[in-house]
């Protein structure tokens, strides 16, 4: 089975831009989740997806956005990046049954604002 | 607001040592998962215990959802366990991390 895949690695732009990060599903899962790492912090959620809609917010502003594919993978977009916005972003791809648990992190994308 | 604490902050060990990593949460939750970051930022899902105890090799867990805790066991730990241990919380649609306890395992 295929993990999870993030989109670009790293990424460096400038105050006030627009920067839009890729994560690809792992196979069978139908839920991701977006979350953002500062440096020495743990990740803090930012929202989540399931069937194409966000079932699911943390406490960011609406510049925060993101969207889901019919097959599952997932875009998230920041609008007018601050400084505060440098960090590690995590994409998170979830299946659940009865039966069956999976929650499986990708590598993040590192964003710098400078 | 939600609170996920854990303890201790901080934790070094001798290889071969065992220890136990808690979790504390403010409020009932869906589930409860226990996350590993490895050196390299890669965190890798090591329990989903909403309750109960689970034994995955080396490592357990275990969620007394009434008293609102969880405790992970390292037993035997190894150098390969170095690393960032955060208890999430899922509160309906809100995920909410822990600080993590950071683990050095020394050879």
């Amino acid at each position: 089975e295929t993990g999870v895949t993030q989109s670009p690695t790293h990424l460096i732009k400038t105050r006030g831009q627009q920067v839009t990060l890729r994560c690809s599903s792992q196979s069978g899962h139908n839920t991701v989740s977006w979350y953002q790492q500062a440096l020495g912090q743990g990740p803090q959620f930012i929202f989540q997806y399931y069937r194409e809609e966000e079932n699911g917010r943390g406490n960011f502003p609406p510049r925060f956005s993101g969207l889901q594919f019919p097959n599952y993978s997932s875009e998230l977009n920041v609008n007018a990046l601050e400084l505060d916005d440098s960090a590690l972003y995590l994409c998170a791809s979830s299946y659940y049954t009865r039966e069956y648990y999976g929650y499986t992190f990708g590598s993040g994308t590192r964003l710098t604002v400078v | 607001g939600i609170q996920v604490e854990q303890s201790p902050p901080d934790l070094i060990l001798q290889e071969g040592a065992n220890s136990t990593l808690r979790c504390n949460f403010s409020d009932s939750v869906n589930n409860l998962q226990w996350f590993h970051q490895n050196p390299w930022g890669q965190l890798i899902n090591l329990f989903y215990i909403p309750s109960g105890t689970k034994q995955n090799g080396r490592l357990s867990a275990t969620t007394v959802a009434t008293e609102r805790y969880s405790l992970l066991y390292i037993s035997s730990s190894q150098t390969t366990d170095s690393g960032v241990y955060f208890c999430v919380g899922n509160y309906g649609q809100n995920f909410v991390f822990g600080p993590g306890t950071r683990l050095s395992v020394l050879p």
